[in-house]
């Protein structure tokens, strides 16, 4: 899987769009670009996904270059519940299992 | 629809007693994960179900450590004289088929005194 960077954090005034980005650069063609969250204490939480196209559903919308090599993730009116940390990783969902491993992720800070 | 559900939420134990924690998948999801995420560490792979596969248990970090999954529904993951280095949060993931999004539980928060 890809080796991803991600800002160690960032902050966001609530109601204004936060953009997550993430470098991806040695992503395979057959890897998927995914999000996830994590707010304090809790689970992991999916967010998107994306392979080449843009994605976009009721949380997020993703964005892909068109070279893969970067995303970013756009949270279009956060509030103060997405303060969270926020995990891009590379998956290629082949068969096996996908034994997921989180990197150090963004810390979002949602602000009033 | 529901999600993944487990219990109990927090444990508490003392040091060499025996812990079972128990995952409900998503129904109709035939991939369960188990995955241990200590204190401000990241996720580590404890083992995996398919459907009847028999289980990829390479994660497993002992063999105190032990898992069983009844058909496609529930799993119960089984710590057996647990020390206090086992103390962590102990996740439950499933997904439709192997090759789909994983869905994470709440997580048991486990606690070896």
């Amino acid at each position: 899987d890809a080796k991803t960077t991600q800002p160690p954090s960032m902050d966001c005034a609530e109601g204004r769009a936060a953009n997550l980005p993430c470098n991806h650069s040695t992503i395979s063609g057959n890897e998927y670009v995914y999000w996830y969250r994590q707010i304090h204490s809790q689970g992991p939480q999916y967010i998107i996904h994306g392979l080449k196209n843009n994605e976009t559903n009721e949380m997020a919308s993703l964005i892909i270059t068109e070279d893969r090599k970067s995303s970013t993730l756009i949270l279009p009116h956060a509030t103060l519940r997405d303060t969270a940390v926020y995990y891009c990783i590379g998956i290629i969902l082949t068969g096996g299992g996908n034994k997921l491993t989180f990197g150090t992720g963004t810390q979002l800070k949602v602000e009033l | 629809g529901a999600g993944v559900s487990q219990s109990p939420s927090n444990k508490v134990t003392e040091k060499g007693k025996d812990v079972e924690l128990r995952c409900d998948p998503i129904s109709g999801h035939t991939a369960l994960y188990w995955y241990r995420q200590r204190l401000g560490q990241g996720l580590e792979f404890l083992i995996y179900f398919q459907g009847n596969s028999a289980p990829d248990k390479s994660g497993l970090p002992s063999d105190r450590f032990s898992a069983e999954r009844t058909g496609e529904s529930v799993s119960t993951l089984t710590i057996q004289r647990t020390q206090q280095e086992d103390s962590a949060v102990y996740l439950c993931a499933s997904s439709l088929h192997y090759q789909e999004t994983q869905y994470f539980g709440p997580g048991t928060r486990l606690l070896v005194l």
